[in-house]
């Protein structure tokens, strides 16, 4: 099973405020994604990213939500304008070319 | 219609029993299905995938997919304490695709 890691593990930030969260794969893979889940509902997908691209993304990833891999490694999610309704939990995840799907840790994002 | 639909639960069987869980699923063309475990706070871990019909056995779990009638279930052998959490069922309409989620059925396995 591959290892991610995601930093910071709690983030507390104000509305309107930016927000970066960061998820580092131990090792290299291809495909990415970022999925959030509000306290007590489901999972919920946010975008794709394969191949340095977006490959697919939701309707909650509107132009708030940005996501880049800036050095090859790090692979962050960007929240512009932060909303009270982006309070979640917000988890990367991988598949390392098999369909298995691995999630990290996440982050667990509070906007006052 | 909800795209992946579970059990409303909350599950209750004692330690030791078989436990199952269920969930079905609108997109008839979905083509790779996972269960996946999820503690209070914690990130979903995989426990299995299954992408033919059939049984898929793993230690103490087993999948099941009827692609037909669009069902997948996961059966939990000699239940645990320590298997007490919220069961997720995740469907893919591609196999590198999102993953779409159902809401989960919570499961407590009581000593």
């Amino acid at each position: 099973e591959p290892e991610v890691t995601q930093t910071p593990s709690h983030q507390v930030t104000q509305m309107g405020q930016e927000v970066i969260l960061r998820c580092v794969p131990i090792s290299n893979h291809l495909y990415f994604y970022w999925y959030r889940q509000i306290l007590g509902q489901k999972v919920e997908f946010l975008v794709s990213f394969y191949n340095n691209e977006i490959s697919e993304k939701s309707e909650i990833f509107d132009d708030q939500f940005s996501v880049e891999r800036p050095d090859g490694s790090n692979f962050t999610l960007k929240i512009r304008s932060t909303k009270l309704e982006d309070s979640a939990m917000y988890f990367c995840a991988l598949r390392p070319g098999t369909p298995e799907q691995f999630f990290g840790p996440g982050t667990r994002l509070t906007v006052l | 219609q909800k795209e992946v639909e579970q059990n409303s639960g909350p599950l209750s069987v004692p330690e030791g029993a078989i436990a199952s869980l269920n969930c079905t699923y609108s997109d008839r063309g979905s083509q790779s299905f996972f269960w996946y475990r999820q503690y209070s706070g914690k990130s979903p871990e995989l426990i299995m995938f299954i992408y033919s019909n059939g049984d898929k056995e793993d230690g103490r779990f087993t999948a099941q997919l009827n692609k037909a009638s669009q069902y997948v279930s996961l059966l939990i052998r000699d239940s645990q304490p320590s298997d007490s959490a919220t069961y997720l069922c995740a469907v893919n309409a591609v196999n590198a695709g999102k993953s779409t989620f159902g809401d989960g059925t919570t499961l407590t396995v009581k000593p």
